[in-house]
């Protein structure tokens, strides 16, 4: 089946510092989407991106939806305290109802 | 508070016993999915519902495993005769429809002795 390949595994940053992580798949998806889940708790909803090429953003997250359908980018800029928690990405093709999701990059962030 | 919610958010169990989890997906929403979390990994899909239709099953839900949604509102898992490696985060999400963002709600904690 389809697998997702998030990176970098985790992160150790410094307050103030921008973050880069990626995901990238053996096959291509129709949407790509990011969240964020705190330790107990359900993933949240970063941002979905529908389109290959497509570059979004939600306050000091972007991300984008790469050209060939198979990888997509999340950046946060200007990090805080609070961002500490675990990235997934999760890919959806429109005949399937189901979401595969990458194994998450885990982010500290030191005051 | 409208989002989807979890009940109950921790369960312990022997093994050997029944546990049956619920889920109320977003008022609007005809699609919900139930997913399987362990530690360090990311959901695995288990199943999802169109209304009250279930649509696909993932190989990982055993026939130990059952789902229903009865009136296209809210759904139950069912983990019969658990074992310790059904320990794990159970996940539900909802979507308005098929191409549309999943939801997810807090999940239900289960640990099996």
């Amino acid at each position: 089946g389809q697998q997702l390949n998030q990176s970098p595994q985790s992160m150790f940053i410094q307050e103030g510092e921008d973050v880069s992580m990626n995901c990238t798949s053996s096959s291509i998806f129709n949407t790509w989407l990011w969240y964020k889940q705190d330790p107990g708790e359900g993933p949240v909803l970063l941002i979905a991106l529908y389109k290959a090429g497509e570059l979004t953003s939600n306050g000091r997250l972007t991300a984008q939806f790469g050209i060939t359908r198979k990888d997509s980018f999340l950046n946060i800029s200007a990090s805080i305290p609070s961002d500490v928690g675990i990235y997934f990405c999760a890919g959806q093709l429109i005949w399937a109802g189901k979401s595969t999701f990458g194994d998450g990059t885990t982010l500290t962030v030191k005051p | 508070d409208t989002g989807v919610s979890q009940n109950p958010r921790h369960k312990i169990t022997k093994r050997g016993q029944n546990v049956t989890f619920r889920c109320d997906p977003i008022s609007e929403h005809n699609r919900l999915y139930w997913y399987r979390q362990t530690l360090g990994q990311g959901p695995e899909f288990l199943t999802y519902f169109q209304n009250e239709a279930q649509l696909e099953k993932s190989r990982l839900l055993s026939d130990r495993f059952s789902a229903e949604r009865p009136k296209g509102s809210f759904s139950t898992l069912e983990i019969q005769r658990t074992e310790q490696g059904d320990s794990a985060m159970y996940l539900c999400a909802s979507s308005l429809g098929g191409q549309d963002e999943q939801y997810f709600g807090p999940g239900t904690r289960l640990t099996v002795t």
